[in-house]
């Protein structure tokens, strides 16, 4: 399985932005870099995915380095209800594999 | 609206006493994931189904079954509970489980072994 390294825990102000990197070496022409998160006691939830090309959505915003090593995973404007675990996976098949994600604090 | 339901959120059973936690979806998709997660961890996954083809982790212990009697519900089973199988249960499903979709989760069930 393709691997993924995220910081365990990042801590950012309520309201400002707040840029959730990740490191993927090892990723292959066909992957797909998938973000997900999980707020307390609830499933994980979908936030965004992106091949080559950066991505937006109404959650949030996907920076995908030009040699695809590497993926930010931008929240503009940070609240406090974004306190969440973090998961950036790579998917290629069937499967959906969580590494261990970043631990994200917003300070009000 | 509750797209992929598990029942129950809550689940305590007694060490050895089989138990089966429950997952049903109104999203038609053909691909469901069942997954276990444990304090302060990732979820793991445990196997998945693509329709009705059934497709187990390595690492998963033989005390985890599952079934899939239809599209729309799937079942985990667990045949003899040790302590070490408390933990949340989470269920997921994908359209295709292409590469390019998105999974959608459910609340998950939270298992305790008393």
């Amino acid at each position: 399985d393709a691997k993924t390294t995220q910081p365990n825990s990042m801590e950012s102000n309520e309201e400002e932005p707040v840029h959730l990197p990740c490191n993927h070496s090892t990723i292959s022409g066909t992957d797909y870099i998938h973000w997900y998160r999980q707020l307390p006691s609830q499933g994980p939830e979908y936030v965004i995915h992106g091949l080559t090309s950066n991505v937006n959505n109404r959650m949030a915003s996907l920076a995908i380095a030009e040699d695809r090593k590497s993926s930010t995973l931008i929240l503009h404007r940070a609240t406090l209800r974004d306190a969440a675990v973090y998961y950036c996976i790579l998917n290629r098949d069937d499967k959906i594999i969580f590494g261990k994600g970043t631990r994200l604090h917003i300070l009000p | 609206d509750a797209m992929v339901i598990q029942n129950p959120r809550y689940q305590v059973t007694q060490f050895g006493k089989p138990v089966t936690l429950s997952c049903s979806q109104t999203l038609n998709h053909n691909v469901m994931y069942w997954y276990q997660q444990k304090s302060s961890q990732a979820p793991k996954l445990l196997f998945h189904y693509y329709d009705k083809d059934f497709n187990n982790e390595a690492d998963t212990p033989d005390n985890f079954q599952s079934r899939r009697p239809n599209t729309s519900f799937c079942f985990l089973d667990i045949r003899s509970p040790g302590l070490g199988d408390a933990a949340m249960y989470l269920c997921a499903t994908s359209r295709d489980g292409q590469a390019d979709t998105e999974a959608f989760f459910g609340q998950g069930t939270r298992l305790t072994v008393v």
